[in-house]
């Protein structure tokens, strides 16, 4: 099992460039979640999805949209990037029942 | 507003002692209180969970308290290793399934 994969690892964008993360995992969870990480801020999650069609804001949804593709992926995309919004970005899930989420590698995102 | 906090210093120790790690939580009264592991360029790794009923939690040389009158939880490894050098993260949450508020974290440095 891959767990949880994201692409890409890397990324430059210049300021009101858009893009897309990929996010997908193979554990049949059905919660995901997108969060990020900037020093000495922690974690904080940007969106949610608790189950395959619906998705939920989180703490710092502005300048971000998400899609619940599928039970395996979940995207997050950013239509006119921000220097803000300059960050490491994780993606995780959650199964059914359980606590733990297992997070992606991360994707580290620079906006110039 | 809820808020999570942890040494915001480095904790740096020698192998073999005891690193105790903190997390004081305020406006907030979890049901559970999630401890991580995330090494550098790496997604959090789940190690523990406990329950606010649960005083003490204990997995191989870890071992998480949580006081809910002091707010507080404690995540203590015994006989510490060069290995366990990362940054700790603390995430309380209010049910089991809620969103997880990530404390910004802890890093441990266990020195040979």
């Amino acid at each position: 099992n891959a767990g949880v994969t994201q692409t890409p690892k890397f990324q430059v964008l210049k300021t009101g460039q858009s893009m897309t993360l990929q996010c997908a995992q193979d554990m049949n969870h059905n919660s995901m979640y997108w969060y990020r990480q900037d020093p000495g801020m922690g974690l904080r999650l940007i969106y949610y999805s608790a189950s395959e069609g619906t998705t939920d804001k989180g703490e710092v949804p502005n300048g971000y949209n998400v899609s619940r593709l599928n039970k395996r992926e979940f995207s997050l995309r950013l239509e006119s990037a921000a220097p803000s919004q300059t960050s490491v970005y994780f993606c995780a899930s959650r199964g059914q029942g359980a606590a733990e989420q297992y997070f992606g590698p991360g994707t580290r995102l620079t906006v110039t | 507003s809820q808020k999570i906090e942890q040494n915001s210093e480095a904790l740096n120790i020698q192998e073999g002692k005891t690193a105790t790690l903190t997390c004081n939580y305020t406006n907030y009264s979890p049901a559970y209180l999630q401890w991580y592991r995330q090494d550098p360029g790496r997604g959090p790794v789940f190690l523990l969970l406990i329950r606010e009923n649960e005083k003490e939690k204990r997995k191989e040389r870890l071992k998480v308290t949580f006081d809910t009158t002091l707010k507080q939880s404690l995540f203590h490894i015994t006989a510490s290793q060069p290995a366990d050098s990362a940054t700790y993260l603390c995430a309380p949450q209010p049910m089991q399934g809620g969103k997880l508020i990530f404390g910004q974290g802890t890093e441990l440095s266990v020195k040979p």
